[in-house]
């Protein structure tokens, strides 16, 4: 299964932009990049995915590198609800579609 | 649209006792997965059922674990017996279709303590 790689712990001031870095450099060409986030005492829930372009919801936006090996989740006005833990996923290339969590990077936010 | 509904929130037992999850997805969602979140961890994948049969339990004990989703709705998770190591959050997730795109929605899972 292909790995990610994120920070343990970032911090960020309230209504400043957040840049959530991971890094895949074992990619493969099918392989989706998705974010999912977990605010304490809740499930994950999803944030946004990509394949190769930068996307864009209500949420946040996501960077996709050209050569696919890291990409960045941009939190453009941090709140102290988007205080969570941070996950970046490459959703496996099977059928099945499992999502396979790392560590993530938990986001303190301050006022 | 009601989320995905778990029950009970919070289970503390002793080890070698028996213990029972219950999962209900969103309503029209063929996916249904479970997880075991242990503390300071990422989830990590248990079963993973489409409409009533297992697609994946590769990463189930099953010498303790069992899970089953006998008409296609909502599931249970069962460890029999329990051991101090399964303390952990158990979260349940449902996604529309399987398949890689497929987002999957978590409910807030029900914590167990072993003692």
């Amino acid at each position: 299964d292909a790995k990610t790689t994120q920070p343990n712990s970032m911090e960020s001031n309230e209504e400043e932009p957040v840049h959530l870095p991971c890094n895949h450099s074992t990619i493969s060409g099918t392989d989706y990049i998705h974010w999912y986030r977990q605010l304490p005492s809740q499930g994950p829930e999803y944030v946004i995915h990509g394949l190769t372009s930068n996307v864009n919801n209500r949420m946040a936006s996501l960077a996709i590198a050209e050569d696919r090996k890291s990409s960045t989740l941009i939190l453009h006005r941090a709140t102290l609800r988007d205080a969570a833990v941070y996950y970046c996923i490459l959703r496996d290339g099977s059928n099945t579609g499992k999502l396979i969590f790392g560590q993530g990077t938990t986001l303190q936010v301050k006022p | 649209e009601a989320g995905v509904a778990q029950s009970p929130r919070y289970k503390i037992i002793e080890k070698r006792q028996s213990v029972a999850f219950w999962c209900n997805p969103i309503s029209g969602h063929a996916t249904l997965y479970w997880y075991q979140q242990i503390l300071g961890q990422g989830p990590k994948l248990l079963i993973q059922f489409q409409n009533n049969g297992v697609v994946d339990d590769s990463q189930l004990p099953k010498d303790r674990f069992s899970a089953e989703r006998l008409k296609g709705v909502d599931s249970t998770l069962k460890i029999q017996p329990a051991k101090l190591e399964d303390s952990a959050v158990y979260l349940c997730a449902s996604s529309l279709l399987q398949g890689i795109v497929n987002i999957q929605y978590f409910g807030a899972g029900t914590r167990l303590s072993v003692l």
